[in-house]
Order: structure tokens, then C-alpha cells, then sequence
């Protein structure tokens, strides 16, 4: 069964504009991981937090995990068109392997 | 460029042929992975190799047969595929097989079954 999950599936903004993905989970986690998969391309590692961290910054990404909720959220601020890709939240921990979740296709518009 | 070296890039094969998939990686790295990725769907984990020993095999039929020569080194041996098996097919590194280590993949090899 999956354990992240994210939401929204799709998402279309325009240049410049912010996009914001959430990731739900089921079970306790160790870390949580985004990444972005260009079409046709590998998966990219984007941040790491760990179970014990509540937000982390990494030039324009802010991720914030919220462990009651189970949830994580990933900020892409000044959107540009580049960033149009799909992204994914990945967790591991409570036993479980490293499992990715459905993922969000974003599309940013020029 | 990635530091994830995955080849082919396109592999077109039938049902009753043999084939292989190669990864290298050059980063130390002692953890290496096979993923599963249909399209629009995020990828499945298949196998797990630390320190060059099969570490997780996430109940994967035996036509697909993993092999790790070296801690460079990973392959993804193929043998009477279904036409179900055709997706892209990842491969990633990491320092360690914990979870609290980014994972560095390649561009993948797109399987086609015929």
C-alpha cells in the first residue's frame, strides 16, 4: 500500500505565481523526502526532513512536515516555467521501504 | 548529466528473448537500487542492494534477476517478460541503504515488450 500521498494530482499555475503540494502519509516516518521528475528523466533529489524537523528551506522549496497530521508540504516560490515538472514525496521508516507517493504533475504557464 | 549511468536507454524486446540492464555509478556510494515506473505513476521500488548484497526483493517475479559484479555495478537481468513488464526502469545510489540518505538516480531505461 502506498504511504505518501500527494495532493493536488495536478496543478497549473502561471510564471512567477507559487505552487504548493501536500503529502500525506500513513504510518510513522523517520524522513521524508521530495523530488522532481522532469518528462522522460531520472527522479531529482530536491530536501530531506527528518522526523524530528518542522521546516526546511532550500533556495526557492520550503518544505514543512507536520508529524501529527502526517502530512508534508512542499512551497515552490516565483514559480518559473522550468519548474514544470512532477514531484514527489517518498517516506521511509516504521518498517516500511522507501515508498514514493502518486506524485503532483505541475505545469507552470509563461 | 547525471552521475547515475543507465544503459540502454530504449530496449524493444520479446516475450522469449534474454536481455540486460546496466547501471554504474562512480560516487561510493554502497547502496543501489532497481525501480519500476509506469507511466504517470511514481516509481516501485524492486530491489535493494547494500554493500553489494541483496538486501530487500520486493516480491519480484524471478524473470526479473538482479546482480550487483561490484559496488560500481548493478544489473537487471531479463528473461521471458510479459507485455506487462514494459515501463521505465530506474535505477538510484545512495551512501547507505537508510533512509536518511538523498537518492541519486539515472535517466532510466524505457522497456518495450513485444
Amino acid at each position: 500500500s502506498q504511504q505518501g500521498e500527494e495532493d493536488p494530482q495536478a496543478l497549473s499555475i502561471q510564471e512567477g505565481e507559487n505552487a504548493t503540494m501536500n503529502c500525506s502519509y500513513k504510518t510513522s516516518i523517520n524522513n521524508l523526502q521530495w523530488y522532481r521528475q522532469n518528462s522522460g528523466r531520472g527522479l531529482v533529489h530536491l530536501i530531506l526532513i527528518r522526523s524530528n524537523e518542522r521546516e526546511k528551506h532550500s533556495g526557492r522549496l520550503r518544505v514543512t512536515l507536520d508529524t501529527s497530521k502526517k502530512s508534508s508540504s512542499l512551497l515552490i516560490t516565483a514559480s518559473r516555467a522550468a519548474d514544470t515538472a512532477s514531484y514527489f514525496c517518498a517516506t521511509d521508516g516504521n518498517g516500511q521501504n522507501f515508498v514514493f507517493g502518486p506524485g503532483t504533475r505541475l505545469s507552470v504557464l509563461p | 548529466d547525471t552521475e547515475v549511468t543507465q544503459t540502454p536507454k530504449h530496449l524493444v524486446m520479446g516475450m522469449t528473448n534474454k536481455k540486460s540492464l546496466k547501471c554504474e555509478q562512480h560516487m561510493g556510494h554502497r547502496a543501489m537500487y532497481w525501480y519500476k515506473q509506469k507511466a504517470k505513476k511514481p516509481p516501485e521500488l524492486m530491489f535493494v542492494y547494500s554493500y553489494e548484497k541483496l538486501s530487500i526483493n520486493e516480491s519480484v517475479p524471478s524473470r526479473f534477476s538482479p546482480e550487483c559484479p561490484n559496488s560500481s555495478l548493478l544489473n537487471l537481468h531479463l528473461h521471458a517478460l510479459q507485455p506487462e513488464d514494459s515501463a521505465l526502469y530506474l535505477c538510484a545510489s545512495s551512501q547507505d541503504n537508510r533512509g536518511n540518505q538523498p537518492q541519486h538516480f539515472g535517466d532510466g531505461t524505457r522497456l518495450s515488450i513485444l
